[in-house]
C-alpha cells in the first residue's frame, strides 16, 4: 500500500530555532510537496519539487527552505522558527508523468511554536 | 487570484439522505478538480477526480458534477452513513504540474 511518512506527529520548537520536517514516500513518486493547514485557510502550498534537488516555490514560501537530496525524501526547513509557523504541516506526493494523479498525503505534523 | 469556494458552514444531515457539497472556484479554468476526504488528525485522502470534459463521475455512492460554465463542482453522497462523516475538500488543478489548490473544505456530519 502507498506510503507518506512524517517523522514526527507532534512537535514543539522555540521562536529561533532551526526546525527540520522530515517526509518520506515509498512509491516512487516523483513529485513532492509542502502544505500548511490552517483553520479557515485551508492547505496552502509551500513549496514542491518535480524531481532530485528540484524544487520550486509555492504560495507561501517565506520563512521555510526545503531540500530533496533523494527520491523518497523531501524535507522542510524553517530556518528561524517563529509564532506565525504554528500550524499543521502536510507532505504529499504523487506521479509525475500522469495529469491529475491523485496526491498522496501523510498524516501530518502538528508543529507548536512558542 | 484563483478562489476557491466551499461551504463554511458544516452540513448535518440524517442517515439515508444523500448529502450534496458545492465548490465554487472563480478566475481560473481548472482542467481538472479532485475531491479528498479528511478526518481529524489524518492526512487529506483522495475520492475521485473529474476532467473538464467530464459532466458527471461517479464511484459507489459516490457522485460527482463539474460545470465549467457556472465554475461549479457538486459532490454527492448517497444513502449516507454515519462513517461518512468528515471533511470534504475540493481541489481544482491549480496550474500544471499536478499542483492542486484546495478549498477550506465542509464538515459533513451524518446523524442516526
Amino acid at each position: 500500500d502507498v506510503k507518506v511518512t512524517q517523522s514526527s506527529r507532534y512537535l514543539v520548537k522555540r521562536t529561533g530555532e532551526k526546525v527540520f520536517l522530515e517526509c518520506v514516500q515509498d512509491m516512487d513518486h516523483e513529485n513532492m510537496f509542502w502544505y500548511r493547514q490552517d483553520p479557515g485557510l485551508g492547505l496552502r502550498l509551500i513549496y514542491f519539487s518535480y524531481d532530485v534537488k528540484m524544487k520550486e516555490k509555492g504560495d507561501i514560501p517565506e520563512g521555510y527552505s526545503v531540500s530533496r537530496e533523494k527520491k523518497e525524501r523531501f524535507s522542510l526547513i524553517l530556518e528561524s522558527a517563529s509564532t506565525n509557523q504554528t500550524s499543521m504541516y502536510l507532505c504529499a506526493s504523487n506521479l509525475g508523468d500522469r495529469d491529475g494523479s491523485p496526491l498522496h498525503f501523510g498524516n501530518g505534523t502538528r508543529l507548536t511554536v512558542t | 487570484s484563483q478562489k476557491i469556494e466551499q461551504n463554511s458552514e458544516a452540513l448535518n444531515i440524517q442517515e439515508g439522505k444523500t448529502a450534496t457539497l458545492t465548490c465554487n472556484y472563480t478566475n481560473y479554468s481548472p482542467a481538472y478538480l479532485q475531491w479528498y476526504r479528511q478526518d481529524p488528525g489524518r492526512g487529506p485522502v483522495f475520492l475521485l477526480l473529474i476532467r473538464e470534459n467530464e459532466k458527471e463521475k461517479r464511484k459507489e455512492r459516490l457522485k460527482v458534477t463539474f460545470d465549467t460554465t457556472l465554475k461549479q463542482s457538486l459532490f454527492h453522497i448517497t444513502a449516507s452513513q454515519p462513517a461518512d462523516s468528515a471533511t470534504y475538500l475540493c481541489a481544482p488543478e491549480g496550474g500544471g504540474g499536478n499542483k492542486l489548490t484546495f478549498g477550506t473544505g465542509t464538515q459533513l456530519k451524518v446523524e442516526l
